[in-house]
């Protein structure tokens, strides 16, 4: 069976810092991984995926998320972060043998401070 | 529509009533999903439709739940005797392609909040 950690709940970092949300995976294949965003009071937004090639994916809004097969992670990253990055975000994964529905972690919310 | 149409936006209901949920997906969209957002439990799939038939309800939790889609397009989720446990905000999305590319982008509606009192 496939699955994600996002092993922290909540992240906080002051705006203009650079942030990183962790996120590690399982899955029986080869994965295809995705970030998803959700706004306050706004339904799930597609971020970015991972598919194949180069590990680093960069994605809407500044982001980008290393893909790292050794340690199966696929942590989202953003040089300098904004208030307005502030809201819940899930990764997911999801087996490219066919079909697989896509796993979403339990989600961590980014705090960015002014 | 522009995007994927979930209604009502808010539900509470008494323990042991039905409920039905709806979701339009976008126009053209071939696959549709279900997904249930609890406190500190994420996203929990449901069901998935390619079209009007749902090749995996593997993550239908009891028989009290239900799902059906007509005409290739609107879907509804039926939850039967309503628990307090099934209180959550329940989410569907669609994407154009047929749920098998790993390419796919799933496009999600704002969500049902369902309260069960």
């Amino acid at each position: 069976a496939q699955s994600v950690a996002q092993p922290e709940d909540q992240v906080n970092v002051a705006e203009g810092n650079p942030l990183t949300v962790k996120c590690t995976y399982s899955v029986s294949g080869n994965p295809y991984l995705f970030w998803y965003v959700q706004y306050p009071n706004r339904g799930l937004q597609f971020l970015l995926k991972y598919i194949t090639g180069d590990n680093l994916v960069k994605g809407s809004y500044g982001f980008e998320a290393e893909f790292n097969k050794s340690q199966t992670s696929f942590h989202l990253k953003k040089p300098s972060a904004l208030v307005s990055d502030s809201a819940l975000y899930f990764c997911a994964v999801r087996d490219n043998s066919g079909y697989s529905t896509l796993t979403f972690g339990k989600g961590t919310m980014l705090l960015v401070s002014p | 529509g522009a995007g994927v149409s979930q209604s009502p936006s808010n539900k509470v209901t008494e323990k042991g009533k039905d409920v039905e949920l709806r979701c339009d997906p976008i126009s053209g969209h071939t696959a549709l999903y279900w997904y249930r957002q609890s406190l500190g439990q994420g996203l929990e799939f449901l069901i998935y439709f390619q079209g009007n038939s749902a090749p995996d309800k593997s993550g239908l939790p009891s028989d009290r739940f239900s799902a059906e889609r007509t005409g290739g397009s609107v879907s509804t989720l039926t939850i039967q005797r309503t628990q307090q446990e099934d209180s959550a905000v329940y989410l569907c999305a669609s994407s154009p392609l047929a749920g098998t590319g790993p390419w796919e982008k799933l496009f999600f509606g704002s969500g049902t909040q369902l309260s069960v009192l």
